[in-house]
């Protein structure tokens, strides 16, 4: 079985800054993906960041960019820069292998202030 | 763009009804996927298919069953509605591929059931 934790149900950042959201998974697979997905208000979900986990460097995309901590478990999304329109949920998901089946986390809220 | 549609984004139905959620993808995908979301659980997978007239039990597949007669459409189906499975279902669909792909989501439909 293959579980996603995020620890954090709701961020708020500040026009401009940094935010970083948490995510923790534990699986038996030694190959396996970690993703991070969007959903913003009343919108589509949308695919973020895609992390292969046999590879050591972080994948980066424009102003988001993840930590992976492969001993750890951990897979946290940082965006900067934050701008209006990245206020949505967030999920992280956890695919293992070659199989289809996405588990995903119970998300983060993250709200961007003025 | 892949373009997954589902047939409705509001629907409204009573206790004891069957009720049919239809989605469509249009890029020719082999995997197709049902989700439900509630707030606090994150999205949970109910069914998936990996081909036509294949389908697997996803986590919570009690109370619903699915039909995929076509490669494009992907059916979730509701015997005997009841209240706990008024929520917000969601659609999704990725290609197969050795790697694991990243899933497409269709806008979601928000059933409610009274």
């Amino acid at each position: 079985a293959q579980t996603v934790t995020q620890s954090q149900p709701e961020m708020s950042v500040q026009e401009a800054e940094t935010v970083t959201l948490s995510c923790t998974y534990d699986t038996s697979e030694s190959d396996y993906y970690l993703f991070w997905y969007k959903q913003p208000p009343s919108r589509q979900m949308i695919l973020v960041i895609r992390q292969e986990a046999y590879k050591q460097q972080n994948a980066t995309e424009n102003r988001f960019s993840v930590n992976f901590q492969k001993a750890a478990k951990s897979f946290s999304l940082k965006i900067s820069d934050s701008q209006l329109g990245d206020a949505a949920m967030y999920f992280c998901g956890l695919q293992g292998g070659t199989a289809s089946k996405l588990t995903f986390g119970t998300g983060t809220r993250l709200q961007v202030t003025l | 763009d892949v373009k997954v549609t589902q047939s409705s984004r509001y629907l409204v139905k009573r206790t004891g009804e069957k009720v049919f959620l239809e989605c469509v993808q249009d890029m020719d995908h082999e995997n197709m996927f049902w989700y439900r979301q509630d707030p606090g659980l994150g999205l949970r997978l109910i069914y998936f298919s990996y081909d036509v007239k294949m389908k697997e039990k996803g986590d919570i597949p009690e109370g619903y069953s699915v039909s995929r007669e076509k490669k494009e459409r992907f059916s979730l189906i509701l015997e005997s509605a009841s209240t706990n499975q008024t929520s917000m279902y969601l659609c999704a669909s990725s290609s197969a591929g050795f790697r694991a792909q990243p899933q497409h989501f269709g806008d979601g439909t928000r059933l409610s059931i009274l």
